[in-house]
């Protein structure tokens, strides 16, 4: 797998559904961001979570990272139909010089 | 809130011309990024930039890319001779550090069209 890898690709729930989604790396990072992207536009930073920070909240978002594992989790609670976009996870390689390498991203949908 | 701005929001060019596409970074970041994304593909990471130099850059940073920050407020990716395949959506991006410090905030993009 590569580096910033998400799964599912896609996701689709209803209004007030909880959504999980997935990413896994390869590499030590000193840092990792979740980024939401609607049909066309930019990129908005959702959150990001250091390497030496396990868990960490904002608002309806929860996100936990295991460096062991590699891999980290992004919660959408109490989900709404605005929460439909791609969601990515980010990267950022311990000595890349703050370069983040993305993944390929996860399209949610939330049916109202 | 502050935001990275970014001009033009669409542009169309010939095969062969030159671009410059135009960034204002949050006003007390002090790194510079330049990221493209070809339509329905991964977010791609261009070039860093940081004390008036470049940090880093890519493969696809090669000769015909290059940047500047002509003064204390604008950063721009010039593209010397258009190709087909540079057509994408080029987003620029600022953060304040490095490291746990790297907290990227995006514009809202520029998309190119190279006909």
């Amino acid at each position: 797998s590569q580096q910033g890898e998400e799964d599912p690709q896609a996701l689709s729930i209803q209004e007030g559904e909880n959504a999980t989604m997935n990413c896994s790396y390869k590499t030590s990072i000193n840092n990792l961001q979740w980024y939401r992207q609607n049909s066309g536009r930019g990129l908005v930073h959702l959150i990001l979570i250091r390497s030496n920070e396990r868990e960490k909240h904002s608002g309806r978002l929860r996100v936990t990272l295991d460096t062991s594992k590699k891999s980290s989790s992004l919660l959408i609670t109490a989900s709404r139909a605005a929460d439909t976009a791609s969601y990515f996870c980010a990267t950022d390689p311990t000595g890349a010089n703050s370069k983040l390498t993305f993944g390929k991203g996860i399209t949610l949908s939330v049916r109202p | 809130e502050p935001e990275v701005t970014q001009t033009p929001s669409h542009q169309v060019t010939q095969m062969g011309q030159e671009v410059i596409l135009r960034c204002v970074p949050i006003s007390n970041h002090l790194y510079f990024y330049w990221y493209r994304q070809i339509l329905g593909q991964k977010v791609e990471f261009l070039v860093s930039f940081y004390n008036n130099e470049i940090s880093e850059k890519s493969e696809i940073f090669d000769d015909q890319f290059s940047v500047e920050r002509p003064d204390g407020s604008n950063f721009t990716l010039k593209i010397r001779s258009t190709k087909l395949e540079d057509s994408a959506m080029y987003f620029c991006a600022s953060s304040v550090g490095t490291d746990s410090y790297n907290e990227q905030f995006f514009g809202p993009g520029t998309r190119l069209t190279v006909l």
